[in-house]
């Protein structure tokens, strides 16, 4: 099946500084790729949506210059969290599917930010 | 919007046991419904989805899920749980063009006790 990684699978950082999650599709294709936050037993809250070579769309609530998304290619995406503070700190898990019109997405395996 | 609704916070099941863990949608137009498992600090695993066809669909680990109009609930079920079951479980579904994210209930911890 399809696979999708993400990279690092926990930070931790120290508030003010910036980081970068990679979301990578290794076996297929994506062009619509998703990140979702998770707080503690909580649900996944979609932050936004990428399409290769779009801009990405954010959503309500969720700041554009404070989380920063690049989808360049077919198979990477990136979140980078600028000047991270404590309240930043969660669960951030990517995913991604194939074709516009796909039914499935496929979930990278998360990455645990901590901001110290 | 598309949405669904998982109203319970937690299920307990003994081993050998069926397990059923509820989800009911609320949609405009035909649901395209999942179900994912997630083990502590782990990414999401597809079980099944439905998007057309049979109101009873299988899929990973035995599970399967009724789809039912009527009731417009999509329950996830398993005849006979297993110890290593014991995850959290979410009911997903479709959001409408142009997004195609998911919705997400607020997940059903599910413990299977030995």
């Amino acid at each position: 099946g399809a696979v999708v990684s993400q990279h690092p699978s926990w930070v931790i950082c120290k508030s003010g500084t910036s980081v970068k999650i990679e979301c990578r599709s290794l076996d297929f294709q994506a062009t619509t790729m998703f990140w979702y936050r998770q707080f503690p037993k909580q649900s996944l809250m979609l932050m936004a949506t990428s399409n290769e070579g779009s801009k990405a769309t954010y959503e309500q609530g969720v700041e554009k210059d404070k989380f920063l998304i690049n989808h360049a290619s077919l198979t990477l995406s990136t979140l980078t969290v600028t000047s991270a503070h404590p309240e930043d700190s969660s669960f951030y898990i990517c995913s991604a599917s194939g074709e516009r019109d796909s039914y499935e997405q496929y979930f990278g395996p998360g990455t645990r930010l901590t901001v110290t | 919007a598309q949405s669904v609704a998982q109203p319970e916070d937690q299920v307990n099941v003994a081993e050998g046991n069926p397990l059923t863990v509820k989800c009911t949608y609320s949609v405009s137009g035909n649901p395209y419904l999942f179900w994912y498992v997630q083990y502590p600090n782990r990414g999401l695993q597809f079980l099944l989805k439905y998007i057309t066809g049979d109101n009873l669909v299988k899929g990973s680990y035995g599970f399967e899920a009724e789809f039912n109009k009527s009731q417009t609930s999509f329950h996830l079920k398993k005849p006979s749980a297993l110890v290593s079951d014991s995850a959290l479980y979410f009911c997903a579904v479709r959001d409408s063009p142009p997004g195609y994210a998911l919705n997400f209930g607020k997940g059903t911890s599910l413990l299977v006790t030995p």
